[in-house]
């Protein structure tokens, strides 16, 4: 059963078109994380939501902007992608609270940018 | 400037061996650690997490050890077992709220077990 789904799970855009990509979670937990990860580096947090809060990364870019309607949905939408935005971008939920319980991912949306 | 060091991009072993991934940190502040399976076109899985006021942790065939004074910690498979050939992610928090308590990760080991 999944549990965090990422929407597509590849997504090719044009260089400067805006894109979006989706999270949903059937986990009811409170806490949701995009993060980016490009080939052979670290998953880089780029922002999260704690409920309703936004709390950006101090170095994520403008371009990356973030929307979470509701507790099951969160997006992620760049507004003009460039070639160096192609990566893996992650989803991922965590309860607040029990920092001893770990963080479930999404299976990743692959953007390629052309 | 790595937090969350994983020196290692690659580790191959013989199937029934142990396996160990190492993992080295910076911030003294980090006080829970935890290491992830990722397998291909797939997001990563937990696996085992340990605190800092422990040394020690098992799961299973999967045993974390963590040194706080070297600000090292290594997870050992034993055995290894093909099934396991994945990247495995070493992260870390500190306590707070906010950003403190976030996930660092870092870059990743890939295993590779051969029969």
């Amino acid at each position: 059963d999944a549990m965090v789904i990422q929407n597509p799970r590849y997504q090719v855009t044009q260089f400067g078109k805006p894109v979006t990509l989706s999270c949903s979670q059937t986990l009811n937990h409170n806490v949701m994380y995009w993060y980016q990860q490009k080939s052979s580096q670290a998953p880089k947090l780029l922002f999260h939501y704690y409920d309703k809060d936004f709390n950006n990364e101090a170095d994520t870019p403008d371009n990356f902007q973030s929307r979470r309607p509701n507790t099951s949905f969160c997006f992620l939408d760049i507004r003009s992608p460039g070639l160096g935005d192609a990566a893996m971008y992650l989803c991922a939920t965590s309860k607040t609270g029990q920092r001893n319980t770990e963080a479930f991912f999404g299976q990743g949306t692959r953007l390629t940018v052309v | 400037d790595q937090q969350v060091k994983q020196n290692s991009p690659s580790l191959s072993v013989q199937e029934g061996r142990i396996s160990i991934l190492n993992c080295d940190y910076t911030n003294s502040m980090f006080d829970y650690f935890l290491w992830y399976k990722k397998y291909p076109a797939e997001g990563p899985t937990f696996l085992i997490s340990i605190s800092s006021i422990k040394d020690k942790n098992e799961d299973g065939r999967f045993t974390v050890f963590l040194n706080k004074s070297a600000k090292h910690l290594s997870l050992h498979i034993v055995p290894s077992q093909p099934g396991d050939s994945a990247v495995y992610f070493c992260a870390a928090s500190a306590p707070g709220g906010g950003s403190q308590g976030n996930l660092i990760f870092g870059k990743g080991t890939k295993l590779s077990v051969k029969p």
